[in-house]
């Protein structure tokens, strides 16, 4: 089936700094895309989502990147600060209206203070 | 405030018994979600139901059982069927109104069958 990677598991970025967290994905029928934050012990926020018609969509401190010759998707953090720290995942929908979204496995984004 | 109440946080159960997991929502969403989520792996779908009455198997439904008998409410139960029941239990909506709209989800039911 299709499945939606991210390149680095692991992530530590000085407080303050830009971070990126990458996301690969396989199926050029996706559509949508979403990027979610995950605090411990709780359930995934939304935090921006983009449409396979943009390359690129910002939000407060956030910007996603689409580029879809190489299927790839970023999630850009400015002057990250410590409530930033979370795992950080990606979902991709592939034919919309199928309602099953594929999830990637997550990044850990760590701030060091 | 909006948002979607799932509880209790953490549940524990001797193998062999049934559960139920509660899903409450108050954002008038017509969809909701069950997803599994386990170390290492993405969240995988368990049941949907896109309108009351009604609900269709995810990936993984085997040992799972839901009903939608208001808007409001998708309770999930994990029967004695389910052979790793061990997991955490992410309920979410959405809104089906229009085009692209992203899951929300509640904090989530941790489950420990022992």
């Amino acid at each position: 089936g299709e499945s939606v990677g991210l390149h680095l598991p692991t992530l530590s970025v000085q407080e303050g700094d830009n971070s990126i967290i990458n996301c690969a994905y396989s199926n050029s029928a996706s559509d949508y895309f979403i990027w979610y934050k995950q605090e411990s012990g709780k359930g995934p926020q939304f935090i921006i989502d983009i449409r396979s018609n943009m390359d690129k969509r910002q939000g407060q401190r956030v910007t996603v990147l689409l580029n879809k010759t190489v299927k790839h998707l970023s999630l850009q953090i400015a002057a990250t600060q410590p409530g930033d720290s979370a795992v950080y995942f990606c979902a991709e929908n592939i034919n919309f209206g199928n309602e099953k979204l594929t999830f990637g496995t997550g990044t850990r984004l760590t701030i060091i203070p | 405030d909006g948002g979607i109440t799932q509880s209790p946080k953490y549940l524990f159960r001797k193998e062999g018994q049934n559960v139920t997991l509660s899903c409450e929502q108050n954002l008038n969403h017509d969809a909701m979600y069950w997803y599994r989520q386990d170390p290492g792996q993405g969240l995988r779908l368990i049941y949907y139901s896109q309108i009351v009455n009604d609900f269709q198997k995810g990936d993984i439904a085997e040992g799972y059982s839901v009903s939608r008998e208001k808007k409001e409410s998708f309770p999930l139960t994990v029967t004695s069927a389910q052979k790793n029941p061990t997991a955490f239990y992410l309920c979410a909506s959405r809104e089906t109104g229009r085009n692209n709209s992203p899951l929300h989800f509640g904090n989530g039911t941790r489950l420990t069958v022992t």
